[in-house]
């Protein structure tokens, strides 16, 4: 399976600050995800990052709140914009390869907004 | 969208006995169903997967069925270890690249 490098591990952040997460793979892939697992919940998919375009966000996650990048088909961004405690939890990337539906992950940011 | 249904919330079992989390799903596109494995503080691990087109996989302790046609699905560890201690996440999707949808997970814990 792919290497997944995601930086940072941890941050604590002031209310009303942005953060920008890294996605770093160590080789090219096909899809990339961002999920969000707020303190002992399951994982909720933010948004789908599209190399060259767009990322497809989910109902509840808008572009505003979760700008996503995608350069190109190793890397990938998520900045968490305007924080509020709310936003406190770990995000994690999610790596797969075309035609195979494995899904590996990153090794997580756990983000505290105070 | 893809409903995951994941029961019990908490399991509570002796070493060496059996555990079987359960999972249902609503899609019936879905047809791939990974089992995730998360220690405290770590990152989610794949330990077995199913494609529909199978009804029963084994990986030494660990084995999942699926039943299609009811669109359930469970895990089935048997001969249970405190490693085998942490909370286990089902999930469901289509083919081709789509996100996976995750249970809300079953907190295992295996006494000695």
């Amino acid at each position: 399976s792919a290497v997944i490098s995601q930086k940072p591990s941890r941050d604590i952040c002031q209310r009303g600050t942005s953060l920008t997460i890294q996605c770093q793979v160590d080789s090219q892939v096909t899809m990339m995800f961002w999920y969000r697992q707020q303190p002992g919940q399951s994982l909720t998919l933010i948004a789908t990052a599209n190399q060259g375009s767009e990322a497809t966000y989910e109902s509840g996650f808008v572009i505003d709140k979760f700008p996503i990048s995608r350069p190109n088909l190793t890397f990938s961004t998520l900045t968490v914009s305007n924080m509020s405690p709310e936003d406190s939890s770990i995000y994690l990337c999610s790596v797969g390869g075309q035609g195979d539906e494995k899904l590996f992950f990153g090794s997580g940011t756990q983000l505290s907004v105070l | 969208g893809e409903n995951v249904e994941q029961h019990p919330s908490t399991l509570s079992v002796q070493e060496g006995d059996s555990a079987v989390i359960k999972c249902t799903y609503s899609d019936s596109a879905s047809n791939y169903f990974p089992w995730y494995k998360q220690e405290l503080g770590k990152r989610p691990q794949l330990i077995i997967d199913i494609r529909s087109n199978v009804g029963e996989k084994k990986d030494q302790r660990i084995a999942v069925t699926l039943n299609k046609t009811a669109k359930h699905f469970s895990l089935h560890i048997t001969e249970t270890q405190p490693e085998d201690s942490a909370v286990y996440f089902c999930a469901a999707s289509r083919a081709g690249g789509y996100a996976l949808n995750f249970g809300k997970g079953t907190s295992l814990l295996v006494t000695p």
